[in-house]
């Protein structure tokens, strides 16, 4: 149980675009979700968190017009990353919170976004 | 706000002997602290958790033990096995719907 996935897990795009990243929890419901950076050798920086029907919550120095967060349902949410340029190439993972056990999350496996 | 420390950065030991990873934090109002295991290019895995409200836990060969005055909480992972290298973080937290602090990581290698 408790299985998050993440899709896709690799992408590559031109600067410019834009590019959407799936999180779905897949045998929990989940009220709140987290997205996370990763850059390489370094812990998780928390970017957001997005909680089933709500505005996201953004960290500080986190753009809000840059990264669109939407949680339109208990097992969804999805992270926009909006007129990417290179340094935004990173490991982008989400992780769910069972609703219940809320204080555990479980993450996703990740997906690897490469700006050109 | 609340800020976790790890060390050891990077560990190395041989198959079969045991391996300590330690986190302390500052925020008295934590009450949870898990520990994740990631593999290169994938997502955390959690691996086991603790409450305050226990001093240790075990599972099978990895036991959590947590020492609420110190403020510090350590991994152990006994009999280690190749398959036991990855990188381990440690987080803490308030609890329900409150966000994760993570450590800063440990690099675990065992060496056959």
């Amino acid at each position: 149980g408790a299985v998050v996935s993440q899709h896709p897990s690799r992408v590559i795009c031109k600067s410019g675009t834009s590019v959407k990243i799936e999180c779905r929890s897949l045998d929990f419901q989940a009220t709140t979700m987290f997205w996370y950076r990763q850059f390489p050798k370094q812990s998780l920086m928390l970017m957001a968190t997005s909680n089933e029907g709500s505005k996201a919550t953004y960290e500080q120095g986190v753009e809000k017009d840059k990264f669109l967060i939407n949680h339109a349902s208990l097992t969804l949410s999805t992270l926009t990353v909006t007129s990417a340029h290179p340094e935004d190439s990173s490991f982008y993972i989400c992780s769910a919170r069972d609703r219940r056990a809320a204080d555990t999350q479980y993450f996703g496996p990740g997906t690897r976004l490469t700006v050109l | 706000g609340e800020n976790v420390e790890q060390h050891p950065s990077t560990l190395s030991v041989q198959e079969g002997d045991s391996a300590v990873i330690k986190c302390t934090y500052s925020d008295s109002a934590s009450n949870y602290f898990p520990w994740y295991k990631q593999e290169l290019g994938k997502g955390p895995q959690l691996i086991i958790d603790i409450r305050s409200n226990v001093g240790e836990k075990k599972d099978q060969r990895i036991a959590v033990t947590l020492n609420k005055t110190a403020k510090h909480f350590s991994l152990h992972i006994t009999e280690t096995q190749p398959e036991d290298s990855a990188v381990y973080f440690c987080a803490a937290s308030e609890g329900a719907g409150n966000q994760f602090y993570f450590g800063t990581g440990t690099s675990l290698t065992v060496i056959p």
